[in-house]
C-alpha cells in the first residue's frame, strides 16, 4: 500500500479556503487517490476521488499533478462544521482497493 | 447515495463474553467489506478484508480466531469479538465496496464497544 504523508493539523477561519496537500511518492499506476472526512465517533465520509488532473464536486476540489506523487484537497469557504479530520488515501487497485489510513489532518475552523 | 449501516451503534459487555457486530449495505451489493478498528485519538486500522462467500483475509497482527468475520451475503458482514477483554474496547467501523463502482468504499457509522 502506498504510504501517504499529510500535515498533522491546520487552522483556518470561517469563509476561508483550506488547502491540504498530501504526498504519496510510491503511488502505483492503477491507484486512485481518495479523501475522506471524519467527525468524532463517526465513520469516515467520502469527500472526493481522482486519478489525475483536477476533480471538482459540490464540496471540494482535488488537484493532482502529472506525476501523481502528491495531491491537494481544496475546501472552499469553510464553515465551523468543517472542523474534522481529513484523510488522504491511495487505493490499492491490485488488492481489493484496500485503504491504509495515515494520521490524517485535523482541520480546525474558527469563527 | 450508498448507505452502510452498523448494528449495534454501541455495546457494553463483560470480559470473557462474545459480541457480534453487523454491517449491512442497504442499497447496493457489496462484493467486498472491510473491518477497521479505531482507538481514541488514533487513525483507523484495517483489521480484515472479507469477500462474499469466502474466508476473510486478516492484516498482520490481527488474531483471526478472536475476531471472527463472516460475509455470508452481498449485503451483510458480521464481526464477532470472541472472549472480549478490556483491551478490545474500541470503535469498530466497517466499509463496503460496491462491485459496480470498483474503487469507492462507503463507511458505516461505527460501533463503540466497551468491555468491562
Amino acid at each position: 500500500l502506498a504510504k501517504t504523508t499529510q500535515p498533522i493539523s491546520m487552522d483556518s477561519y470561517e469563509g476561508q479556503e483550506v488547502n491540504i496537500t498530501c504526498s504519496h511518492n510510491n503511488i502505483a499506476t492503477n491507484d486512485y487517490i481518495t479523501w475522506y472526512q471524519q467527525f468524532p465517533s463517526q465513520g469516515p465520509r467520502f469527500i472526493i476521488q481522482g486519478y489525475k488532473t483536477k476533480v471538482t464536486n459540490e464540496v471540494a476540489s482535488l488537484f493532482i499533478p502529472a506525476d501523481r506523487k502528491s495531491s491537494t484537497l481544496s475546501l472552499p469557504r469553510v464553515s465551523l462544521s468543517d472542523t474534522a479530520v481529513y484523510y488522504c488515501l491511495v487505493g490499492d487497485a491490485s488488492n481489493d482497493y484496500k485503504l491504509s489510513f495515515g494520521a490524517g489532518t485535523t482541520v480546525t475552523v474558527r469563527a | 447515495g450508498a448507505v452502510v449501516s452498523q448494528h449495534p451503534s454501541w455495546v457494553i459487555c463483560k470480559s470473557g463474553t462474545s459480541v457480534k457486530i453487523e454491517c449491512r449495505s442497504l442499497d447496493f451489493q457489496a462484493t467486498t467489506m472491510f473491518w477497521y478498528r479505531q482507538f481514541p485519538k488514533q487513525s483507523l486500522m484495517l483489521m480484515a478484508t472479507s469477500n462474499e462467500g469466502s474466508k476473510a483475509t486478516y492484516e498482520q497482527g490481527v488474531e483471526k480466531d478472536k475476531f471472527l468475520i463472516n460475509h455470508a451475503s452481498l449485503t451483510l458482514s458480521t464481526l464477532t469479538v470472541t472472549s472480549a477483554h478490556p483491551e478490545d474496547s474500541s470503535f469498530y467501523i466497517c466499509s463496503a465496496r460496491d462491485g459496480q463502482v470498483s474503487y469507492e468504499q462507503y463507511f458505516g457509522p461505527g460501533t463503540r464497544l466497551t468491555v468491562t
